[in-house]
């Protein structure tokens, strides 16, 4: 089974605009935590955001905030005010193993995001 | 003032040889990783190691071999290279298991 499910293949915005790009994860593990990151066509991996699942309040980071519905499983990263330069592929991630004493992250398949002016 | 490098950036090479990939982190971190990407962009690790101390090994061939002569570097040997290899590797690094990770700016092989 899919630990991280992201279902929008590609997602269209324009510039300004709030978007969502959904996350939904899959674990029985009680402690985990979730990320977000940021690849543009140049290819490096970027580091996001970050929510762990004792967290009582949603993370933010600049114009980047997670919405975390734990009973829904879900950790959907919102960006406010989109920009040209949003444009890429965002992966969410999970972190578990904590109780078996390991830690990797899983990555989901990515969201293509294009900002459009 | 590079935090995760890698080398090569571009790695072109035939079927059977072997290469090897550099990775060096200057954040002080105790974890460091490698993860692989294929061309459907999908992620996946291959191996973790902590305080040089291997963690992680993700059901990868025994031709892949990582070595960390200290807690800044993670290297990846790759012996007889075969053309499913080909995908853009990339190393990474974290405070400790718990915290966020840092990616190099992976290394594209193409094995020919």
């Amino acid at each position: 089974a899919q630990k991280i499910t992201q279902t929008q293949p590609g997602m269209f915005v324009q510039e300004k605009e709030a978007v969502t790009l959904d996350c939904t994860y899959d674990t029985s593990d009680p402690s985990y935590g979730l990320f977000w990151y940021k690849q543009p066509s140049s290819g490096e991996m970027i580091f996001l955001i970050y929510q762990g699942s004792y967290d009582q309040q949603n993370a933010t980071e600049g114009r980047y905030s997670l919405n975390f519905q734990k009973a829904r499983k879900s950790a959907n990263l919102v960006i406010s005010a989109s920009q040209l330069g949003d444009s890429a592929m965002y992966f969410c991630a999970m972190r578990e193993g904590v109780n078996t004493g390991f830690q990797k992250l899983v990555f989901g398949t990515g969201t293509r995001l294009l900002v459009s002016p | 003032d590079t935090a995760v490098s890698q080398t090569p950036k571009y790695l072109v090479t035939q079927m059977g040889n072997d290469k090897s990939i550099k990775c060096e982190q200057n954040l002080g971190h105790d974890t460091m990783y490698w993860y692989k990407q294929d061309s459907k962009k999908f992620l996946k690790i291959m191996f973790s190691y902590n305080n040089k101390e291997l963690i992680i090994n993700e059901t990868v061939p025994n031709r892949f071999s990582p070595k960390s002569p200290d807690k800044a570097h993670l290297n990846l040997h790759i012996n007889s290279l075969e053309l499913g290899d080909s995908a853009v590797y990339f190393c990474a690094s974290s405070q400790d298991r718990f915290y966020e990770q840092y990616f190099g700016p992976g290394t594209r092989l193409t094995v020919t």
